[in-house]
């Protein structure tokens, strides 16, 4: 069974400049989660989505970042406009409808803003 | 609100030597209970749960133990090796929303 899959891998950008990352799901994983992981700690979770609806957003600053789950199976996560202090380890996980508590995650996107 | 708080590190040892990492939660309903690891250059991994009080979930020689009355999910191993060199995250998830909290993680290295 493939993993998750996120690209890119890496990311370098400025400040003030836009930046998306894409998460492909386990095929069949009705739930998908984004997380930033900020050096020394542990993952905090963004945003999650229930097929393409999402169940909560409450910890995803609204006015930069954006995502969305077209079709319930990709989701891409967007920055725009992008600031020092999001310099983070982006990860997507993703977990079975029947299983939710289980969660896959991906490789992560390594983001760096200057 | 939910929260985890594990033991700061980083932790170094040799082969063969006994590990435990600490680990405590609050939470406001009754939690499943998580360790993760992430070995470097990939991504988190579940190495074991307890989903109930006095549950004991195991992989890999590693073990934690559920503890209600402590809340505590402690992780230890009795032997560990080179390869368990990693960083470690204990997390919870209320059965209502299944969102996961983590602690901050400890890094472990263990020396030959």
């Amino acid at each position: 069974e493939a993993g998750v899959a996120q690209s890119p891998r890496y990311k370098i950008i400025e400040k003030r400049q836009s930046v998306a990352f894409w998460c492909n799901p386990i095929s069949g994983h009705a739930t998908l989660y984004w997380y930033q992981q900020i050096l020394g700690q542990g993952p905090k979770l963004l945003i999650q989505f229930q097929n393409n609806g999402v169940v909560d957003d409450s910890q995803l600053p609204k006015d930069r970042f954006s995502a969305e789950r077209l079709k319930g199976v990709d989701s891409t996560l967007k920055i725009q406009p992008a600031k020092l202090e999001d310099s983070a380890v982006y990860l997507c996980a993703s977990s079975r409808g029947l299983d939710k508590e289980t969660q896959y995650f991906g490789p992560g996107t390594r983001l760096l803003v200057l | 609100g939910n929260s985890v708080t594990q033991m700061e590190g980083p932790v170094t040892l040799s082969e063969e030597a006994f590990l435990t990492i600490n680990c405590t939660y609050t939470a406001t309903g009754y939690p499943s209970l998580f360790w993760y690891v992430q070995y470097p250059g990939e991504g988190l991994q579940l190495l074991l749960k307890a989903t109930k009080a006095d549950d004991k979930g195991s992989n890999k020689g590693f073990e934690a133990t559920y503890r209600k009355e402590t809340t505590s999910f402690h992780l230890e191993k009795g032997s560990v090796q080179v390869s368990d060199s990693a960083v470690y995250f204990c997390a919870l998830s209320e059965s209502n929303d299944y969102k996961l909290s983590f602690g901050a993680g400890t890094t472990v290295t263990v020396r030959a």
